[in-house]
């Protein structure tokens, strides 16, 4: 049990369309990653927020974006939905130290 | 560029045998390194880190060992029960780069049979 969640757990979206998906943790980690693993791949980075800024963003289009909140929960933003965007988006939490927790992922499936 | 590889993508091991899972990788500004284990629906786990300064670190029945001079790690797991069953993602990530990304291999499936 990380005390890392996730929500939704799962939904469904057109292409175009508009999405937010949200992490929080129990235990204040001040560092949140978010991961997008496609089926049968392992998790790639997206980008990383410590102290509401974002500090490192892996291969991703604009359209990906996110956010901090002070108390260290976190929203991935996206836009302009495309049927390559349907994955497990995983999150990530820390706080100092190199292990990062995972929460349960959100799976989206994009038609 | 695949930098962290998981070469086998499924193993079969016996249950009370040893099951060796191994990863390499090639970028040599990796300085931790992680394994995660994923059951399905789930997030990943952490199960163990090694730290490029070490080349050998061990927690209950899993050991992971590093050989920097190779760019290889490999996870042991001994004896393997049946609940190890599940996906084994090696995980690689480069301090130097101020955010801590984790570049992550494809994962190896692992079955334990009775």
């Amino acid at each position: 049990e990380t005390g890392v969640t996730q929500s939704p757990t799962h939904l469904i979206k057109t292409r175009g369309q508009q999405v937010t998906l949200r992490c929080s943790s129990q235990s204040g980690h001040n560092t949140v990653s978010w991961y997008q693993q496609a089926l049968g791949q392992g998790p790639q980075f997206i980008f990383q927020y410590y102290r509401e800024e974002e500090n490192g963003r892996g291969n991703f289009p604009p359209r990906f974006s996110g956010l901090q909140f002070p108390n260290y929960s976190s929203e991935l933003n996206v836009n302009a939905l495309e049927l390559d965007d349907s994955a497990l988006y995983l999150c990530a939490m820390r706080q100092g130290g190199e292990t990062q927790y995972f929460g349960p992922g959100t799976r989206l499936l994009v038609l | 560029d695949q930098q962290v590889k998981q070469n086998s993508p499924s193993l079969s091991v016996q249950e009370g045998r040893i099951s060796i899972l191994n990863c390499d990788y090639t970028n040599s500004m990796f300085d931790y390194f992680l394994w995660y284990k994923k059951y399905p629906a789930e997030g990943p786990t952490f199960l163990i880190s090694i730290s490029s300064i070490k080349d050998k670190n061990e927690d209950g029945r899993f050991t992971v060992f590093l050989n920097k001079s190779a760019k290889h790690l490999s996870l042991h797991i001994v004896p393997s029960q049946p609940g190890d069953s599940a996906v084994y993602f090696c995980a690689a990530s480069d301090g130097n780069q101020g955010a801590q990304k984790l570049v992550f291999g494809q994962g190896t499936r692992l079955t334990i049979n009775p």
